[in-house]
């Protein structure tokens, strides 16, 4: 089945400092979609990609959706104590309605 | 974020217990879904609903039930469970799925579920 390669799998980094993970797959997708996940709850949508080249930001978070169609990054400026948690990536492939998941970045942020 | 709930947020059951999982979503969407996530592995869907009929069985093992009865709730029955089964349960939604949708899915906060 389709699977999508995120990376790293862990970050530790010190507040104020700029963070950069991706996900990778040898399969079109149509969708990208960036999620994060706070210890004891569910993944809470962060940005979504529709387009080719597509680049998004939703404050300190910026997102691309890759030329090849295959990859995407996310990036996280100027990082404070509460973007620890873990984030997910998740495509939808071309051709299907689902979404394939990454296995998370877990971030911790130092202060 | 209230647009998805889900219910209880932690259950505890014995092998031989019955219990069920609730999620009811607020959004207006028409497809919902089950997730099952373990630690150090993705994601795994469960079932698919669209507008309440059931387009996806991912080789669910039939100690899980699901109901959909309208679209904004959807169960997840459970009976004689494993130990492994023990995981966080995730309720999603999203608006109908069709050829072409882009399928933004919104998650509920989800159930704590471990098997003794």
């Amino acid at each position: 089945g389709q699977q999508l390669n995120q990376s790293p799998q862990s970050m530790f980094i010190q507040e104020g400092e700029d963070v950069s993970m991706n996900c990778t797959s040898s399969s079109i997708f149509n969708t990208w979609l960036w999620y994060k996940q706070d210890p004891g709850e569910g993944p809470v949508l962060l940005i979504a990609l529709y387009k080719a080249g597509e680049l998004t930001s939703n404050g300190r978070l910026t997102a691309q959706f890759g030329i090849t169609r295959k990859d995407s990054f996310l990036n996280i400026s100027a990082s404070i104590p509460s973007d620890v948690g873990i984030y997910f990536c998740a495509g939808q492939p071309r051709g299907s309605e689902k979404l394939v998941f990454g296995k998370g970045t877990k971030l911790t942020v130092n202060p | 974020e209230t647009g998805v709930t889900q219910t209880p947020r932690h259950l505890v059951m014995g092998m031989t217990n019955k219990k069920s999982l609730k999620c009811e979503q607020h959004l207006g969407h028409n497809a919902m879904y089950w997730y099952k996530q373990s630690a150090k592995k993705p994601l795994e869907l469960m079932f698919v609903y669209n507008f309440k009929e059931q387009t996806e069985n991912n080789s669910v093992p039939s100690r899980f039930s699901p109901e959909c009865p309208n679209s904004s709730h959807l169960f997840l029955h459970l009976h004689t469970l494993q130990p492994e089964d023990s995981a966080l349960y995730l309720c999603a939604s999203s608006h109908f799925l069709t050829g072409g949708t882009h399928n933004e899915q919104f998650f509920g906060p989800g159930t704590r579920l471990t098997v003794l």
